[in-house]
């Protein structure tokens, strides 16, 4: 167990709906990342957000947005859903924004748009 | 711009035998490395990093990976597998600039291990 935690486990929705991913850091840790893995694009990096900044931007789409709370939890929301965001949803955690600090994924959450 | 390419999309090996997961990268700038396991219907897991100490690195499990800067190679290897090893493999590079952090997974190597 990472200590990071994610929810929910499963989301089926439909196309064109908006979605809410959850995400809680390890306790003590600042920086949160959003990854997303599928099968077509592997494993792309998302956000970062460090201590409710947001510090790096990946491949991240516009319909796509996140914030990281005053308690650091994290949520990633998802809009305007295609078909081909189709995916695993990973959130991890790090104690500071350093590229080199260790990183501890959660379970991650997938997801199926319909 | 950085890059990862892990050259084997499968490696199958015997229990007991030797494991070599190879990675090679391409970054403008000093970049760490790492390598990440990942298990089935599980989030992934450090193995090891590379952020510019020591050029060979160990890990958990008994893995270790060699940097090599003339060859651009991170490549994993565990001199005896292990059932339990069997799982996705990821090599990622990253770089830090500017306070941000990029990183960039290679496409996962599948280690199958028989008995």
């Amino acid at each position: 167990d990472s200590g990071v935690t994610q929810t929910p486990k499963h989301l089926i929705t439909a196309t064109g709906q908006r979605v809410t991913l959850r995400c809680s850091p390890r306790s003590g840790d600042l920086s949160v990342y959003w990854y997303q893995q599928s099968l077509d694009q592997g494993l792309q990096f998302l956000i970062q957000y460090y201590n409710g900044e947001e510090r790096a931007k990946g491949n991240i789409l516009e319909r796509f947005s996140a914030q990281q709370f005053p308690d650091l939890h994290s949520e990633l929301n998802l809009s305007s859903l295609e078909l081909g965001d189709s995916a695993l949803y990973f959130c991890a955690s790090s104690v500071s924004w350093e590229g080199r600090e260790t990183q501890y994924f959660g379970p991650g959450t997938r997801l199926l748009v319909l | 711009a950085q890059s990862v390419t892990q050259l084997d999309s499968h490696v199958s090996v015997s229990e007991g035998t030797p494991v070599l997961l190879r990675c090679n990268y391409s970054s403008s700038y000093s970049p760490s490395l790492f390598w990440y396991v990942q298990h089935p219907n599980k989030g992934l897991q450090l193995l090891l990093k590379y952020t510019s100490a020591a050029t060979l690195v160990k890990g958990i499990n008994g893995f270790e990976a060699e940097f090599k800067k003339s060859e651009t190679s991170f490549h994993l290897t565990k001199p005896s597998a292990h059932m339990s090893d069997a799982a996705e493999y990821f090599c990622v590079v990253s770089r830090t600039s500017g306070g941000s952090y990029i990183p960039t997974f290679g496409r996962g190597t599948s280690l199958i291990v028989h008995p």
